[in-house]
């Protein structure tokens, strides 16, 4: 059975960097799938953040693109999101999920079919 | 950036009825790359199709997709009391994947 648990600070200082890491278990990291991180504001919607696959290729959501970096630690079976610059706007909930899909020319295509249960991280001084 | 929009927010409905959530486009989404997912309080999201109209493994066949294009449609036949809960679109056609605003089917 596929697992993902999500690990970090649960509070970040404004302006600091927000770090998570998302181990995987029952399926390698190297599976053929692409991993990604999905977050949702306390009492609010989902928002995609982006996505790695083990090669380290990465996409990214254009309104946070200039402030994410994902990487992959396919030793350990592990992926992790670091987001600079943090404000309040940042509080959410954090998941990370597994992709089904593909990529082409650049672009992918898949939808999430394995998540983590879940982490709150809080941007307060 | 596509843009979805599911109606309606809030869907009152009684056990054993049918539900049906509507999710729009603001552009054609490539190849009917639409998945829907059931959100529970304090849970992650969980999918239940993919493809616009595909069941993921597990997901009972009273949850069924349709649509292509712009216009998607959840409808789950006969809702059980553990289908109470909030539903969110999902589209993977284009570089930037983004989800509706959901839709809380509650217990009217």
């Amino acid at each position: 059975q596929v697992q993902l648990q999500e690990s970090g600070p649960g509070l970040v200082k404004p302006s600091e960097t927000l770090s998570l890491t998302c181990i995987v278990s029952g399926n390698s990291i190297r599976s053929g799938h692409y991993w990604g991180w999905i977050r949702q504001p306390p009492g609010k919607g989902l928002e995609w953040i982006g996505n790695i696959y083990h090669s380290g290729s990465t996409s990214y959501n254009p309104s946070l693109k200039s402030r994410v970096t994902i990487s992959v630690d396919t030793s350990k079976n592990q992926f992790s999101l670091k987001l600079s610059s943090v404000t309040a706007a940042d509080t959410a909930v954090y998941y990370c999920a597994r992709s089904s899909g593909y990529c082409t020319d650049g672009v992918c295509y898949g939808y999430f079919d394995y998540w983590g249960q879940g982490t709150l991280v809080t941007v307060s001084s | 950036e596509i843009v979805l929009t599911q109606s309606p927010d809030t869907l009152s409905l009684s056990p054993g009825e049918r539900a049906t959530l509507s999710c729009r486009a603001s552009q054609s989404v490539s190849s009917s790359y639409l998945a829907w997912y059931q959100q529970k309080p304090g849970q992650a999201p969980r999918l239940l199709i993919y493809g616009a109209s595909s069941r993921a493994t597990g997901i009972p066949d009273r949850f069924s997709g349709s649509g292509s294009g712009t216009d998607f449609t959840l409808t789950i036949s006969r809702l059980e009391p553990e289908d109470f809960a909030v539903y969110y679109c999902q589209q993977y056609g284009s570089s930037s994947w983004t989800f509706g605003q959901g839709t809380k089917v509650e217990i009217k």
